[in-house]
């Protein structure tokens, strides 16, 4: 079974610093997702990739197969990313997910 | 809009009572998830649906049941077998066919139970 750890737990950022948040797994994966939740509780996928980078406005998602780690990028940080920002993985030809503890950012104006 | 749907947002309950929560989904996916979320924990799967008329444990089932007669809904009731029911629900389905490894999840419901 896939353990998924991510660091850190919990980060605050002043508004406009870079931030990275780290996901490391144990095992081959399919597919490796981050995912935002906000204080209400709902889930918003940000980023599904299996090999390379995607970006999206000031989000950025790598992954590195080899090393078995992945980071989220967030440039320009600003309040409203303040958010739980979760790791999950799809174990090699497994549609089930594996989910980090999530790492809690708060981004102070 | 299509969507996952889940009713009510907030749910209490005394214990001894069974309680169902309810997911819905528009968007024509054939798999459907239950998911358990606790402070400090990741999100656990409870059952899951590949089609209809199926479904399987996930790694914490025990004191829950599900039902997946139609493909659009996927109900989880919570029985007074689990020990510990106060939490957060999450439901989530994907398109098992061209993109298996897309989930989409829905809005939670939390439940408590004293």
């Amino acid at each position: 079974k896939n353990e998924v750890e991510q660091s850190p737990q919990n980060l605050t950022a002043q508004e406009g610093e870079f931030i990275t948040i780290n996901c490391s797994y144990s095992v081959g994966i399919s597919a490796l997702h981050w995912l935002q939740q906000h204080p209400g509780g709902g889930i918003v996928s940000l980023f599904m990739l299996s090999s390379g980078k995607k970006k999206h406005g000031r989000l950025i998602a790598t992954i590195n197969i080899q090393e078995k780690h992945s980071s989220l990028h967030i440039t320009a940080s600003h309040p409203r990313d303040s958010a739980v920002y979760i790791c999950a993985v799809n174990g090699a030809g497994s549609y089930q997910l594996t989910f980090g503890k999530g790492t809690k950012l708060s981004v102070i104006p | 809009d299509g969507g996952i749907t889940q009713s009510p947002k907030y749910l209490f309950r005394k214990e001894g009572q069974n309680v169902t929560l309810s997911c819905e989904q528009n968007l024509n996916h054939d798999a459907m998830y239950w998911y358990r979320q606790d402070p400090g924990q990741g999100l656990r799967l409870i059952y899951y649906s590949q089609i209809v008329n199926d479904f399987q444990k996930g790694d914490i089932a025990e004191g829950y049941s599900v039902s997946r007669e139609k493909k659009e809904s996927f109900p989880l009731t919570v029985t007074s077998a689990q020990k510990n029911p106060t939490a957060f629900y999450l439901c989530a389905s994907s398109p098992s066919d061209l993109r298996p490894y897309e989930q989409y999840f829905g809005p939670g419901t939390r439940l408590t139970v004293t």
